[in-house]
């Protein structure tokens, strides 16, 4: 399965704390989501990066890629309660489908 | 611009009834996909369609089947229902799909499925 596998599973931090997870997959990739998830609803889109690109910024969101050791890693800064989701990496290997993985739940203590 | 929008929000049904979600994808979008959410098993994809056609299927049996119509909403329906198919439904629409191209999923909120 080309699925992905973030780390941690969980992830407790301080408000104003950097939060940072990681995520491996197994094929090689077209490109790779990141997307978060509040409370049992839908997803929301935060981040693409593609193959042929290392870092990615967007607002408070850092994204960076590493194909040769098919991993990335999404990181937070400056979190506030707001950011408490489960963020979700997800490649495309194949065309029209996104493999998700696991996901990572983040809690934001006040 | 109107987002995703996933009919009914909640629905409790028995085993061995079926049982029919609606998604209205974001006007002008063609694509329509399907994920079943759970605990155990994560995101994982049902279907895919585009222009009224399924283009990609996931590994879920044949009691699971969409359709798509021709102003691009989209339908899941799921037979003989099981106590296994409790799960939150996601619909999500994008103008051609993620493929190649990179587009990204909008996401409606879901239907929460419970089977008793």
């Amino acid at each position: 399965s080309q699925q992905g596998e973030e780390d941690p599973q969980a992830l407790s931090i301080q408000e104003g704390e950097n939060a940072t997870m990681n995520c491996s997959y197994k094929t090689s990739i077209n490109n790779l989501q990141w997307y978060r998830q509040n409370s049992g609803r839908g997803l929301v889109h935060l981040i693409l990066i593609r193959s042929n690109e290392r870092e990615k910024h967007s607002g408070r969101l850092r994204v960076t890629l590493d194909t040769s050791k098919k991993s990335s890693s999404l990181l937070i800064t400056a979190s506030r309660a707001a950011d408490t989701a489960s963020y979700f990496c997800a490649t495309v290997w194949n065309d029209y489908k996104l493999s998700f993985g696991a996901g990572t739940t983040v809690t934001v203590r006040a | 611009k109107a987002g995703v929008t996933q009919t009914p929000r909640y629905l409790i049904k028995t085993r061995g009834q079926q049982v029919t979600l609606s998604c209205s994808p974001i006007s002008g979008h063609r694509s329509v996909s399907w994920y079943q959410q759970t605990p155990g098993q994560g995101l994982q994809f049902l279907f895919e369609y585009f222009s009224e056609t399924q283009r990609n299927k996931g590994n879920f049996p044949g009691r699971f089947s969409g359709r798509q119509f021709s102003n691009s909403r989209s339908e899941m329906n799921v037979s003989t229902l099981e106590l296994g198919d409790s799960a939150l439904y996601l619909c999500a629409s994008s103008s051609n799909g993620v493929g190649q191209g990179g587009e990204k999923l909008f996401f409606g909120s879901g239907t929460q499925l419970s089977v008793l």
